[in-house]
C-alpha cells in the first residue's frame, strides 16, 4: 500500500519561500508509471494543481503560479520536494503531495496534507 | 487552460435517493480524462472514478460516472449517509485542472 507524508514548516513569512517535502512508502518514486505532484486548497476553498515530476526530472507547472514553483526529485531518499518563492497570504493553505497513474488511474494516492500559513 | 464547471454548487437530497453531477468543460477532454474526487472534512480527496466511467478500487458499484468530450456526470444510485460529502471533478489529459465543487448535503 503506497503512503504519502509531506513534511515541512506550518508558518512561513511573508516574501519568504515556503519549502515542503513529500515522503514516499510502499512504493518507489522511481517507477516510470507514475508522476508526482502537489496540490494545494486554501481554507474553506477548492482544490488547485500546483505542478508535476516526472522520475526523469521533467517537470510541469500551473502558469498561474508565475514561476514560483519548483519541484525536485530525490530518489536516493525516495522523496519529492515544493519550493514555493515570494509568498503571500494568498498562498495560505492546506498542500497535498499525491501520486498520479495518468490515463491508468488519475491522481489515485494522497498525503493526508500540510497546512501551511503565511504571516508577516 | 482546460475550465472546467460544476453544477449545481450544492445539491440537497435524502438518504435514499439518486444524486446526479455536472462537470462541463470548456474544451474537450483529452481521451476523456476526467476524474472524480470524494472530499470529506479534514481528509484529503478521495478518489472514485477516473477514465470518465472506470470506478477506482473498493468504491461502491452505486457509484457510476459518464459522459465524453465536454459533458461528464457522476451519479450515486442511493445515497447512503457516507457520501454526504463535498464532490470535484478534474481533468488529466491536459495538464490538470479541477472543478469548483458540489457539495451534497443533507436534506
Amino acid at each position: 500500500q503506497v503512503q504519502l507524508q509531506e513534511s515541512g514548516p506550518g508558518l512561513v513569512k511573508t516574501s519568504e519561500t515556503l519549502s515542503l517535502t513529500c515522503t514516499v512508502s510502499g512504493g518507489s518514486i522511481s517507477s516510470s508509471s507514475y508522476y508526482w505532484g502537489w496540490i494545494r486548497q486554501p481554507p474553506g476553498k477548492g482544490l488547485e494543481w500546483i505542478g508535476s515530476i516526472y522520475y526523469s526530472g521533467s517537470t510541469y507547472y500551473n502558469s498561474s503560479l508565475k514561476s514560483r514553483a519548483a519541484i525536485s526529485i530525490d530518489m536516493s531518499k525516495n522523496q519529492f520536494s515544493l519550493r514555493l518563492s515570494s509568498v503571500t497570504a494568498a498562498d495560505t493553505a492546506v498542500y497535498y503531495c499525491a501520486r498520479d497513474a495518468g490515463g491508468a488511474g488519475a491522481t489515485d494516492y494522497w498525503g493526508q496534507g500540510t497546512l501551511a500559513t503565511v504571516s508577516s | 487552460e482546460i475550465v472546467l464547471t460544476q453544477s449545481p454548487g450544492t445539491l440537497s437530497l435524502s438518504p435514499g435517493e439518486r444524486a446526479t453531477l455536472s462537470c462541463r468543460a470548456s474544451q474537450s477532454v483529452n481521451s476523456n480524462y476526467l476524474a472524480w474526487y470524494q472530499q470529506k472534512p479534514g481528509q484529503a480527496p478521495r478518489l472514485l472514478i477516473y477514465g470518465a466511467s472506470s470506478r477506482a478500487t473498493g468504491i461502491p458499484d452505486r457509484f457510476s460516472g459518464s459522459g465524453s468530450g465536454t459533458d461528464f456526470t457522476l451519479t450515486i444510485s442511493r445515497l447512503e449517509p457516507e457520501d454526504f460529502a463535498v464532490y470535484y471533478c478534474q481533468q488529466y489529459g491536459n495538464l490538470y485542472t479541477f472543478g469548483q465543487g458540489t457539495k451534497l448535503e443533507i436534506k
